[in-house]
């Protein structure tokens, strides 16, 4: 069956534009998380959406990010005003009902270069 | 708070030697474990997991790994390396007691394999 899929796959911007990371999960996996890995580092959580709410979003660095997820399926993840800092490779992961002994399956990523 | 630490940036390994790479865990409770693997622009991909019983877990591609309690490790091994296993792998924790009911994964920060031939 389908996997994660996210787009762009690659997004490159300008210091302080705004920009979105949008993200399929598979099909009736209720529980969808973001990560960014920057080079060199293991992935790092940003947040966890069950359902249609953010039940964890501890991750987010700063009140730039933001994330939704309206109708509990695809999830869109928003940058304002972005940094060169916010360089990285966003990810996001799907589970079928976010209970810790399941698998989260992976995206391909998405690579933000901000210029 | 946890963290997972792997020893070794990167491993170089002769093709048909032994692969071991190593994970180890701080928590004060035994997480879930898990390996995922990630080859050049492509996506994170489960190799194993250990979550409850057999501590000698096997997964894909002839990889397995070991939970010792005792040395709050969880070591990936593969008897007889292969060009195509040349990659970078993950280990992850996640913490089944969470109060929060987030079971995110905490990743260490990878291991690139190189295979030689």
């Amino acid at each position: 069956g389908a996997g994660v899929s996210q787009t762009p796959s690659n997004k490159v911007t300008e210091k302080g534009k705004y920009v979105e990371l949008r993200c399929d999960p598979i099909s009736g996996h209720t529980a969808l998380y973001w990560y960014r890995q920057s080079l060199g580092q293991g992935p790092e959580f940003l947040i966890y959406f069950q359902g249609t709410g953010a039940a964890d979003d501890s991750g987010l660095p700063n009140d730039r990010f933001f994330a939704v997820r309206p109708e509990g399926s695809v999830s869109t993840l928003k940058i304002q005003r972005t940094e060169r800092g916010d360089s990285a490779v966003y990810l996001c992961a799907s589970s079928l009902t976010g209970l810790p002994a399941d698998t989260q399956y992976f995206g391909p990523g998405t690579r933000l270069t901000v210029l | 708070a946890q963290s997972v630490t792997q020893l070794g940036s990167h491993v170089s390994v002769s093709e048909g030697a032994l692969v071991l790479l190593r994970c180890n865990y701080s928590s004060s409770v035994p997480p879930y474990l898990f390996w995922y693997v990630q080859y050049p622009n492509q996506g994170l991909q489960l190799l194993l997991k250990y979550t409850t019983g057999a501590t000698l877990v096997k997964g894909i591609n002839g990889f397995e790994a070991e939970f010792k309690k005792s040395e709050t490790s969880f070591h990936l091994t593969k008897p007889s390396a292969h060009m195509s296993d040349a990659a970078e792998y993950f280990c992850a924790v996640s913490d089944p007691g969470s109060t929060s009911g987030t079971y995110k994964y905490i990743f260490g920060t990878g291991t690139r394999l190189k295979v030689l031939a």
